[in-house]
């Protein structure tokens, strides 16, 4: 089945600069690539996705970018904020059903 | 708008012991639900799909016999897990989708503590 591999498990950066989250994934028939935000105690919120038609994606400071040749796509939130601090998760769905295939997650801590 | 809501948010249970969470979809039709779990430090395993009158698909390491699930209609689906050990304890989500797959909304989940 499906395997989304996640990169970094643990990012810091400084509020105001950029932070990258990159995944890879093996089948290439996967066509969606949600990224989910969670914060402590809560449930995952969807927060961006692309479909397998688009390289590119852009909600406000979120942009995603795919490269379906490498079987890669990443998650660029630009002029973080301390709210941006919480676990992201991306994830893959292909062919087979609507099954979601997560990634490992990134514990992001943005400091003040 | 489209929410999902779990009950309950939190249980404890004795281990051997089992229990029952539920998951209810308000404002939307929620043909297909799918069922995971976020263990301690890690991420998210599908437990089993469930499509309105179809079969229940398991994934491998997870069975009908430890997760039986019902989804008697568009807006309800309960999962039990029998038998609860401490490797059974973390965060189970429902995950419910409306339409043909394109969008799926999360419901709190139900965080299970086994002693």
């Amino acid at each position: 089945g499906e395997q989304v591999e996640q990169l970094p498990s643990i990012l810091r950066v400084q509020e105001g600069s950029s932070a990258s989250i990159n995944c890879s994934y093996e089948d290439s028939a996967s066509n969606y690539f949600p990224w989910y935000k969670q914060e402590p105690g809560e449930n995952p919120k969807l927060i961006i996705d692309i479909r397998s038609n688009m390289e590119r994606k852009q909600i406000q400071e979120l942009i995603v970018l795919l490269d379906k040749k490498a079987k890669r796509f990443s998650l660029h939130i630009t002029d973080t904020q301390p709210g941006d601090s919480a676990m992201y998760f991306c994830a893959a769905r292909g062919n087979a059903g609507a099954k979601l295939t997560f990634g490992g997650g990134t514990r992001l801590t943005v400091r003040p | 708008g489209a929410l999902v809501y779990q009950y309950p948010r939190r249980t404890i249970c004795k281990s051997g012991t089992s229990m029952r969470m539920e998951c209810q979809a308000v404002g939307f039709q929620a043909t297909s639900v799918a069922w995971y779990r976020q263990s301690p430090q890690k991420t998210f395993e599908l437990i089993a799909l469930s499509t309105v009158n179809s079969a229940i698909k398991y994934e491998q390491n997870f069975t009908q016999e430890k997760f039986p699930i019902s989804h008697p209609n568009l807006s309800f689906s309960s999962m039990t897990v029998l038998n609860a050990y401490l490797e059974d304890r973390g965060l189970y989500l429902c995950g419910a989708y409306r339409g043909n797959y394109a969008e799926q909304f999360f419901g709190p989940g139900t965080r299970l503590t086994v002693l």
